[in-house]
């Protein structure tokens, strides 16, 4: 596709509920990236993706938190036993160029709720 | 521990005028600088970035200002419209490294 896709677009999930968000990144990038934003708040780093290589996972904030890339395209978040805290929209971004931090292209994000 | 401190918070300014907005870092390390643009709803997009080589960086009606001694980089947008309205990122990273480290955001009011 012509851009970065994640579905769910909205999530509400219940507190203890298993979630996992999907990101469909533009064919051919080699990066991916995922990054939570809390309300009102910039992106945060959670994990970095080099084909299917997870290289970084420092900001994944819990075990809890878990995210592949099986075959170096598509990624998935997944979020065991949510809580409150994990209310955040979920930004995915993908980069043509490896071991670079510019070049990215975000996605419009997941928007998870957790009640 | 907050690396990129962003101010102001939100900002009004009338159609034509020149909104400003400051980043201030401390991790010498950090080499590139960029400036990010979110409409509501939509993931952030890349408006112009800079290294730290250079003093200042025009693109279009966006223009960044960037002091290396003082660790401080800011926007500026010329002759500003109210397609403008949108929230404001700064961010740095360190060379090396993929991930970056943003600004708590800057809301822009661009009235009519």
């Amino acid at each position: 596709g012509a851009g970065v896709s994640q579905s769910p677009r909205y999530k509400v999930a219940k507190r203890g509920q298993d979630v996992a968000l999907r990101c469909d990144p533009i064919s051919g990038h080699v990066s991916l990236f995922w990054y939570q934003q809390a309300l009102g708040q910039g992106p945060e780093f959670l994990t970095y993706f080099q084909n299917e290589a997870q290289l970084d996972k420092s900001g994944l904030p819990s075990d809890r938190f878990f995210a592949e890339r099986p075959e170096g395209s598509v990624s998935t978040l997944k979020i065991q036993r949510t809580q409150q805290e994990d209310s955040a929209v979920y930004l995915c971004a993908s980069s043509l160029e490896a071991g670079v931090s510019y070049g990215y292209t975000f996605g419009s994000g997941t928007r998870l709720t957790v009640v | 521990q907050q690396q990129v401190k962003q101010s102001p918070q939100s900002l009004i300014v009338q159609k034509g005028g020149i909104p400003i907005i400051n980043c201030a870092y401390e991790n010498t390390a950090f080499d590139y600088f960029p400036w990010y643009q979110q409409f509501p709803g939509k993931g952030p997009a890349l408006l112009i970035a800079i290294r730290p080589d250079v003093s200042e960086k025009k693109e279009g009606r966006f223009t960044i200002s960037f002091n290396k001694s003082a660790k401080q980089f800011s926007l500026h947008i010329m002759d500003s419209q109210p397609g403008d309205s949108a929230t404001y990122f700064c961010a740095a990273s360190k060379r090396g490294f993929q991930k970056l480290v943003f600004g708590t955001g800057t809301r822009l009011l661009v009235s009519p």
